[in-house]
């Protein structure tokens, strides 16, 4: 069962609308991450935070922008959203940053812009 | 140039036949692996993490890592029909972030 819980797992939207992203994981981990799976299911990191830091921010358009109240929230934000944003979007946490830390996902939020 | 390579991208096997799935990563940074599964509709489940060249079994699926050719592959043992669903490797190098392949859908036929 998983414990790491996003909202909405469906969202339709027309280009240029802001729309935002949960996630809630129940672990205690201290370490969360937002990654993207496009339609060919490649899967990307976009963000990393660890204790409400951000500590990787790969290439990511500005329009994206993370937010976090606490290390157990991580939530996306999408400022005007445009077609190729149409994805899954995947959170994930981790108890620590280690190179052999196991990262746990969450089921995704489907985006689709129209 | 897509740093982890994966393949095969799709495949078909009879129920109770061995499924070899193969990754190469060119990455340069990745020490660690991990083949995840992805079910419709389910987040990523992993399925075998190994760190050190050789063999990793956990229960039905089995890891090999060769780091000198920078491979790691997947075997599943007597797969069955609940076991279609894409298969991704993963890298990890000295930090946690993971470097993903473009999967490869399984399809296990009764």
């Amino acid at each position: 069962e998983t414990a790491v819980f996003q909202t909405p797992n469906y969202h339709v939207t027309q280009v240029g609308n802001e729309v935002s992203f949960n996630c809630k994981q129940t672990l205690g981990h201290d370490t969360m991450y937002w990654y993207k799976q496009d339609s060919k299911k490649l899967l990307k990191i976009m963000f990393s935070y660890n204790n409400k830091q951000l500590i990787v921010n790969e290439t990511v358009p500005r329009r994206f922008s993370p937010q976090s109240s606490d290390k157990a929230h991580l939530n996306l934000r999408i400022k005007s959203v445009e077609p190729e944003d149409s994805a899954v979007y995947l959170c994930a946490s981790s108890p620590g940053t280690g190179g052999r830390t196991e990262v746990f996902f969450g089921k995704g939020t489907r985006l689709t812009v129209v | 140039q897509q740093k982890v390579q994966q393949s095969p991208e799709s495949l078909t096997v009879s129920e109770g036949a061995m499924a070899s799935l193969n990754c190469t990563f060119s990455d340069g940074t990745s020490n660690n692996f991990r083949w995840y599964r992805q079910h419709s509709a389910k987040g990523l489940e992993v399925l075998v993490s190994i760190f050190s060249d050789g063999e990793k079994e956990e229960g039905r699926f089995t890891a090999h890592l060769n780091r000198a050719n920078l491979h790691v592959s997947l075997h599943i043992r007597e797969p069955q029909p609940s076991d279609s669903a894409v298969y991704l490797c993963a890298g990890q190098g000295t930090g946690s972030k993971l470097s993903f392949g473009k999967g490869a859908k399984l399809t296990v036929s009764p």
